[in-house]
């Protein structure tokens, strides 16, 4: 079972930042937070991970609460071409990849 | 980043025949490669994890005899509906482990989507 809860769907308009929220309560301490996203009839890409600190690439900043019950996803520059369904997953290790409902982000012009 | 692909993109099958997905990783080996499904708006659900060199692991629920998988090299991983039927149209999607990285972060194929008729 999915250990992250999302909301089902938001929207972002273009050139926004895009701040999506991932509760993962039950987190253990080796588990990471990892952060993919699926484009319609593709497979999921990779976002970001990270353990507790807060993480910056060039798709997306990740920011973990010091309790790391709870993150979010930030697109910092919101475009058309990132809606899509993002999910946010926790794993340690060598564990299989669960993925849960996600949230759909529609990015609207 | 590494790159994973599947053959064929999407095909349309009679009920009763059998259907066989491949999955490659390009640029690097994958000892461990993953199998998904996803239904339509619906999240993706893991069914097994193919081993090189050794059986594959199913997830509860999931028929091995139905769904074949044979990793038969470092870049090759097979799934293979068997005797396919309208429930099984799906879309199809593998994965694999980047070796390289330490945090095991894994990369997908484009997907296979599969019509039975």
């Amino acid at each position: 079972d999915a250990k992250t809860t999302q909301p089902p769907s938001m929207d972002c308009a273009e050139g926004r930042a895009a701040n999506l929220p991932c509760n993962h309560s039950t987190i253990s301490g080796n588990e990471y937070v990892y952060w993919y996203r699926q484009i319609h009839s593709q497979g999921p890409q990779y976002i970001i991970h990270g353990l507790k600190n807060n993480e910056t690439n060039e798709m997306a900043s990740l920011i973990i609460t010091e309790d790391r019950k709870s993150s979010t996803l930030i697109l910092p520059h919101a475009t058309l071409r990132d809606t899509a369904v993002y999910y946010c997953i926790v794993k340690g290790g060598a564990q299989k990849l669960v993925f849960g409902q996600g949230t759909r982000l529609t990015i609207n012009p | 980043g590494a790159v994973v692909s599947q053959h064929p993109s999407r095909v349309i099958c009679k009920s009763g025949t059998s259907v066989k997905i491949e999955c490659r990783s390009l640029d690097f080996q994958a000892t461990t490669m993953f199998w998904y499904r996803q239904f339509p708006k619906q999240s993706l659900m893991l069914m097994a994890t193919s081993n090189e060199g050794s059986k594959a692991t199913y997830e509860q629920g999931v028929e091995k005899d139905k769904f074949l998988i044979n990793h038969a090299s470092l870049t090759l991983s097979t799934l293979t509906v068997t005797s396919a039927h309208p429930e099984d149209s799906s879309f199809y999607i593998c994965s694999a482990p980047s070796s390289g990285a330490s945090y095991n972060e894994q990369f997908f194929g484009p997907g296979t989507r599969l019509t039975v008729l």
